[in-house]
This record gives C-alpha cells, sequence and structure tokens, in this order.
C-alpha cells in the first residue's frame, strides 16, 4: 500500500496569509491527525477525524482548522497566519477506530515570514 | 490531559553498545504506547508499540518495556550500528474514553551511534 502523503511538502507565506494543506491516508484508513511539530514544543496534537467528523482537537486557536472528506482525504487551514505558526505540519493516519496507531506522512515544512 | 516525559534528551553510544531511553507518563487511563524514529528530514517512522496488557515486546534488536504500576515504559536496542542515529519519540494513549487520535509525545531523544 502507498503511505500517507502530503501537498506541499514545502510552503513560503507572509503573515496575515492563509493556508491550506493537504493529505491523504493510507488506503482503508478512516482515522487522521495532525500534529505540529517545532524545535521547542515538539510534536503537538491539533485534531483528529473520522469519517468526516472532528472528534478530538488539541490547544490551539480557532485560527487553526480542519476537514476530512468522504475519501478519508484531509485538509487543514490556518487564516491570519503568524510567526510563530512556521513549523512541520505532519499529519498520520490509523486503521483503528481508536486512532491509535499512526503512520505519518512526510509532513509540510510552513515558513512564516 | 496526559503529560510525557523522556529521558535522556541525548544519548552518545559506541556502536555495538546497547542505547536504553526511558518514558514516564501521567494518565492511568493510557493503555497503548508506541515508539516512533525519525531521521532528519524524515517522517517519524512507528518502530514498535506496547499494550498495557503486555509487560514486554521484542523486535530483532529493539525491545521495549512497561512498567504500568511505575508508569513507566523503556526503549532498549541492542548492537547499536551507525543507522540507528535519529531522534526517537515514545508516546501515550488512552484508547477507551474521548481520547481519539491524540497521541500524546515525549519531547524526543536524539541517538548518536558512533563508529
Amino acid at each position: 500500500k502507498a503511505g500517507v502523503t502530503q501537498t506541499p511538502r514545502y510552503l513560503i507565506k507572509t503573515r496575515g496569509q492563509q493556508v491550506t494543506l493537504s493529505c491523504s491516508p493510507i488506503s482503508g484508513h478512516r482515522s487522521v491527525s495532525w500534529y505540529q511539530q517545532t524545535p521547542g514544543q515538539g510534536l503537538q496534537f491539533l485534531f483528529e477525524y473520522f469519517s468526516e467528523t472532528q472528534r478530538n482537537k488539541g490547544n490551539f486557536p480557532g485560527r487553526f482548522s480542519g476537514r476530512q472528506f468522504s475519501n478519508s482525504r484531509s485538509e487543514m487551514n490556518v487564516s491570519t497566519l503568524e510567526l510563530g505558526d512556521s513549523a512541520l505540519y505532519l499529519c498520520a493516519s490509523s486503521y483503528t477506530r481508536t486512532g491509535a496507531e499512526q503512520y505519518f506522512g512526510p509532513g509540510t515544512r510552513l515558513t512564516v515570514t | 490531559g496526559e503529560n510525557v516525559e523522556q529521558h535522556p534528551s541525548t544519548l552518545s553510544v559506541q556502536e555495538g553498545d546497547s542505547a536504553v531511553i526511558k518514558c514516564t507518563y501521567s494518565d492511568s487511563a493510557s493503555n497503548y504506547f508506541p515508539w516512533y524514529k525519525q531521521e532528519l528530514g524524515k517522517r517519524p517512522q512507528l518502530i514498535i508499540d506496547i499494550r498495557s496488557n503486555v509487560g514486554e515486546k521484542k523486535d530483532q534488536r529493539i525491545a521495549v518495556t512497561l512498567n504500568k504500576t511505575a508508569k513507566h515504559f523503556s526503549l532498549h536496542i541492542t548492537e547499536t550500528q551507525p543507522e540507528d542515529s535519529a531522534v526517537y519519540f515514545c508516546a501515550a494513549i488512552p484508547t477507551g474514553g474521548t481520547s481519539y487520535g491524540k497521541l500524546t509525545f515525549g519531547q524526543g531523544t536524539i541517538l548518536t551511534v558512533h563508529p
């Protein structure tokens, strides 16, 4: 099976702009989780989707949002970008109903200038 | 919520030596504990996991142990090789309740294996 894919791989945006990142899970995986990875904060959970429903959300401001489509592909959106949003954004998919056993995509490196 | 502490933050060993990384967790409801290896510029890769009904699990040169009473789990790598050099992350999640898809990660251990 093909692994988790994410597009784009790299992105440079300006403060105040918005961005949309895409994640395609492993075929058959219905749970998709998103994480922000930074050197200072490590890996932090953003949200999780299962069958088009957000089941869980981390402690991030409302500028961070997401959705999942009927084919399990997921997108996350960040509006009004801030310099501190510069990070590697990782998505992970899981075949388990609990979303526990997760397989990661390569990430999208977002740089905000 | 869950909190995971990981030690040490850096670990340097000679090729052939063993390496041990330790994690403690706070939520007694956590029952699934994966370990990830992340090489520079690569995605985190699931290398081994353990569930709370098991005390130890091995896969070739890597093993994980779990002590539920003390709320800690450890990764053991034997006969280390230079290609084991990477950042290793532990994580925990309670698979009951509403913590869907939320792995709580430790801060990571940078393992360097010197030839």
